[in-house]
């Protein structure tokens, strides 16, 4: 089967460093894509790793290691409207894009 | 302004009651498909499309249909509605769904059903 893991949540302080991790097991694998969701807002795209290692984007960052099946979203320098959502999602030799499940990010004051 | 538009934003209705929800896109994007969003379980593809007149099946894509007659609608059909099909709904698309590409999928605001 194809399955994604995420942490549910996640809470940091503003200017903080936060690391949201995500494990994938899937029938082929292309490439893992991160996306930020606003409560009640569309998904939009923020990064994608189609090799192995760090792609930086601003203050975010993501990281692929396709032997351990494992990638990470980095985001420095926390803002409040950082506070979202945030999906993995792999993209396997079915054609289909697989989503986790989210995890929720809060940022304090 | 290239967008994925979708209609209706909310949508409530009683069950077993035809619905459509539309989607449309004005970038000439390739591949379009529906997703629905769940507490808990992320988002979930109940079917998608790699082009016009081609559609295949998502991980649930029971109590739904689709076509794509042409390449900008992808509307989203629910014959016989029933309560768990209570959910958001996102349309999105992108211009290529190349297995081995970075294709970034661009969203419809989103359709939030009730059937009660």
């Amino acid at each position: 089967g194809q399955s994604l893991e995420q942490p549910s949540e996640v809470t940091a302080v503003e200017g903080a460093i936060v690391q949201i991790n995500c494990t994938y097991q899937t029938s082929g694998f292309y490439g893992l894509s991160w996306y930020q969701q606003h409560d009640g807002g569309a998904p939009t795209f923020l990064s994608y790793n189609g090799l192995d290692g760090l792609e930086e984007t601003g203050r975010f960052s993501s990281f692929l290691s396709r032997s351990d099946s494992y990638g990470y979203l980095l985001l420095q320098e926390l803002q409040m409207k950082d506070s979202a959502s945030y999906f993995c999602a792999v993209l396997g030799n079915t054609g289909k894009l697989i989503f986790g499940q989210g995890t929720t990010l809060q940022v304090k004051p | 302004e290239a967008q994925v538009t979708q209609n209706p934003r909310y949508l409530i209705t009683v069950t077993g009651k035809k619905l459509t929800v539309t989607c449309s896109q004005n970038m000439n994007h390739e591949y379009m498909s529906w997703y629905r969003q769940d507490p808990g379980l992320g988002l979930r593809q109940i079917y998608y499309s790699m082009n016009v007149e081609v559609t295949d099946k998502g991980d649930v894509p029971e109590g739904y249909k689709v076509s794509r007659k042409e390449k900008r609608n992808f509307p989203l059909i629910l014959e016989s509605p029933s309560p768990n099909q209570t959910s958001l709904y996102f349309c999105a698309s992108s211009f290529r769904f190349r297995v081995s590409a970075n294709e970034k999928l661009f969203f419809g605001s989103g359709t939030q059903l009730s059937v009660l």
